[in-house]
């Protein structure tokens, strides 16, 4: 089982303030990624990191911004939430060039602005 | 640009049926090929990756195979159980260090 975790799991906040999205992963592996997924839609990344002081953005333009001072760290921050952030972020960890070369997903953090 | 199709996009079957989810990518240059399946509002959970020199992968009543060639794979669930309800997704990557592509994935919903 991948030793990804996310928190907090649910998350409902009023419109301008300012919230961090925390995801972690103890299996040491360089890269990491955040994806956003609307209900029933699919998966677009949004953020991704290839190691600590690297990260870029993805294919889907968001007013988030992320940090990596530590390995197994991988924050992502809204400074002001609107309600058109609502929907799931999911953060996601690999380490290429190992036998399985999986990318491993958390649960998810569910956000909902009001 | 890569582009990743999923067809069909849902399915209800009885429990017992063998499946087949189907697969295609428009680039027929990739590195692995991944199938996730994803509960509602969870993350996704690995099932298969497929080297794009492998044919084929199998775990349980899993069984995923790659046709790079023809930019196709299919995953093949036997003996179908409630249990297999779920969304799911597969995924390719071009190379090594890049980012992996998703297509939108198939509902599936086994009847008791």
């Amino acid at each position: 089982e991948a030793d990804i975790y996310q928190t907090p799991r649910y998350l409902v906040i009023g419109t301008g303030k300012k919230i961090t999205l925390e995801c972690s992963q103890t299996m040491g592996h360089d890269k990491m990624y955040w994806y956003q997924q609307d209900p029933g839609m699919e998966l677009h990344l949004i953020h991704y990191s290839y190691g600590v002081n690297s990260t870029e953005k993805g294919d889907l333009s968001s007013e988030s911004t992320v940090s990596r001072i530590r390995t197994e760290h991988f924050p992502l921050t809204l400074e002001s939430a609107r309600p058109s952030h609502t929907s799931q972020y999911l953060c996601a960890s690999r380490s290429p060039g190992t036998v399985t070369d999986t990318q491993y997903f958390g649960p998810g953090t569910r956000l909902t602005v009001l | 640009k890569q582009e990743v199709t999923q067809i069909p996009a849902a399915l209800s079957v009885p429990e017992g049926e063998n499946l087949v989810l189907n697969c295609s990518f428009t680039d027929s240059a990739i590195y692995n090929l991944q199938w996730f399946r994803q509960d509602p509002g969870k993350g996704l959970t690995s099932l298969l990756l497929i080297q794009s020199s492998q044919r084929e992968q199998t775990s349980g009543r899993l069984n995923a195979s790659l046709d790079k060639s023809s930019g196709r794979s299919t995953l093949y669930i036997a003996a179908s159980q409630p249990g297999d309800s779920a969304t799911y997704l597969c995924a390719v990557r071009k190379d090594r260090d890049d980012k992996i592509i998703f297509g939108k994935g198939t509902r599936l919903h086994i009847l008791p």
